[in-house]
């Protein structure tokens, strides 16, 4: 398996304007999650999904973020409208859960979201 | 409220040395811990998960321990190499088991030749 991907590995946008990031999980993982990563914050989760259905988006900063999973093999973060303050990196992990206790978290190589 | 602390100073230890990195967090009574490596400009990559019924745990090289009595988990890299070098994250579980991991924001180790 070619482990998570995620596209685009480097974006940048003008303050405003709308930004999709992509990804792909593991295929057969069950669980999805996205991350953002910044310097001051460290790494906070925003949301995830099992099943493709979302779980938990209590991590979500404002409205103007928003994700998708339509399928197993395809998830989008949608920012609109993006800021300055959106500058991270976004990662996207996927894992498989055995029993009740979650395995370990697979990460894609991140988005560098630049809003100028 | 809840709280992951890894020192945030960067850790310089020469080279065959045993590097020790350290993960507290108040307020949580996690099922697990988990630590993970970061290279610049990568994701972070699983090293090794240590259960809250489990003290120790070893993968080559690598050694963790989990106190929950102390809320602590040491993280050792023993015969360090400068190849060890990179950012070091540990995460817990913040409740059911199932749930996304919450990280602390790491610890830069530099292994000097």
């Amino acid at each position: 398996d070619a482990g998570v991907i995620q596209s685009p590995r480097h974006e940048v946008t003008e303050m405003g304007q709308e930004v999709t990031l992509r990804c792909k999980p593991i295929s057969g993982h069950d669980y999805l999650f996205w991350y953002r990563q910044t310097m001051m914050r460290g790494l906070e989760l925003l949301i995830y999904f099992n099943n493709n259905v979302p779980i938990d988006d209590s991590g979500m900063p404002e409205d103007r973020f928003s994700a998708k999973m339509p399928n197993a093999s395809f998830s989008t973060l949608k920012i609109q409208p993006s800021e300055p303050r959106d500058s991270a990196v976004y990662f996207c992990a996927s894992s498989l859960v055995k029993g009740i206790m979650n395995t370990e978290a697979f990460f894609g190589q991140g988005t560098r979201l630049t809003v100028v | 409220s809840q709280k992951i602390e890894q020192n945030s100073e960067a850790l310089n230890i020469q080279e065959g040395k045993t590097a020790t990195l350290t993960c507290n967090y108040t307020n949580y009574s996690p099922a697990y811990l988990q630590w993970y490596r970061q290279d610049p400009g990568r994701g972070p990559v699983f090293l090794l998960l240590i259960r809250e019924n489990e003290k120790e745990k070893r993968k080559e090289r690598l050694k963790v321990t989990f106190d929950t009595t102390l809320k602590q988990s040491l993280f050792h890299i023993t015969a360090s190499q400068p190849a060890d070098s990179a950012t070091y994250l540990c995460a817990l579980d913040t409740g059911g088991g199932a749930d996304g991991l919450t990280f602390g924001k790491g610890t830069h180790l530099i292994i000097q030749p």
